[in-house]
């Protein structure tokens, strides 16, 4: 079965420190995975996809098949980054969904 | 360019009441069109998508029904709502090719009493 698991719910971390958001993804065939972000009062919107291989807002997730994870990165933290983001799988084998994770609220703290 | 839109923004209806949630995209043809359900702690959970007019697949059995009378538009309704309805809904459109971006629209909260 497909699934995306995001362990936390909650990542506090102040201004200028690393952050990491996990994401571990379960699927048997060829996914895409995807970050999604939701700032305060503003829709739901793609922040980047693995197979674009490039940096968002600084922003870098890299595609680990072995560990199966996605994991979403930025060296410094800035509170802009302050939101809710999701990570989400599309399987390459003809289907159109997203299966979403649960979603981790990140606080950037001043 | 492309805008989707969902409207109400907001409704608060009795328990039992009807249900009708609209959403319409411009400025494209022939996108594929979602219906999520977004709840607290839970993420976004899929309940319809639809890749044609008329052609609708229902990802979770429940006490809702989407249509596609139009392209560009896509309805999600209920007959007889149920407290466990409330939530925030959003819709969200995709190119018809696999693994596309979807773009969400505003969504709607709904609270049934």
């Amino acid at each position: 079965a497909q699934r995306v698991t995001q362990p936390e719910k909650l990542l506090s971390v102040f201004k200028g420190a690393p952050v990491e958001l996990k994401c571990n993804y379960s699927y048997s065939g060829s996914p895409e995975l995807f970050w999604y972000v939701q700032y305060s009062r503003q829709r739901l919107q793609l922040l980047l996809r693995h197979i674009s291989r490039e940096s968002i807002k600084g922003f870098t997730a890299d595609l680990n098949k072995g560990e199966t994870s996605f994991h979403l990165k930025k060296p410094f933290a800035q509170e802009e980054d302050s939101a809710m983001y999701y990570c989400a799988l599309s399987g390459m084998d003809s289907s159109y969904k997203l299966i979403f994770g649960s979603g981790t609220r990140l606080l950037v703290r001043p | 360019s492309q805008t989707i839109h969902q409207w109400p923004a907001t409704l608060v209806q009795p328990v039992g009441s009807p249900l009708s949630l609209e959403c319409t995209v411009e400025g494209t043809s022939n996108p594929n069109l979602y219906w999520y359900r977004q709840a607290a702690g839970r993420g976004l959970q899929l309940l319809f998508y639809s890749v044609g007019i008329g052609q609708i697949s229902s990802e979770v059995p429940q006490n809702l029904s989407a249509s596609r009378p139009q392209d560009r538009q896509f309805i999600l309704s209920s007959k007889k709502l149920l407290l466990s309805d409330s939530g925030f809904y959003l819709c969200a459109w995709s190119a018809g090719l696999v693994g596309s971006e979807q773009f969400f629209g505003p969504g709607t909260r709904l609270t049934v009493l």
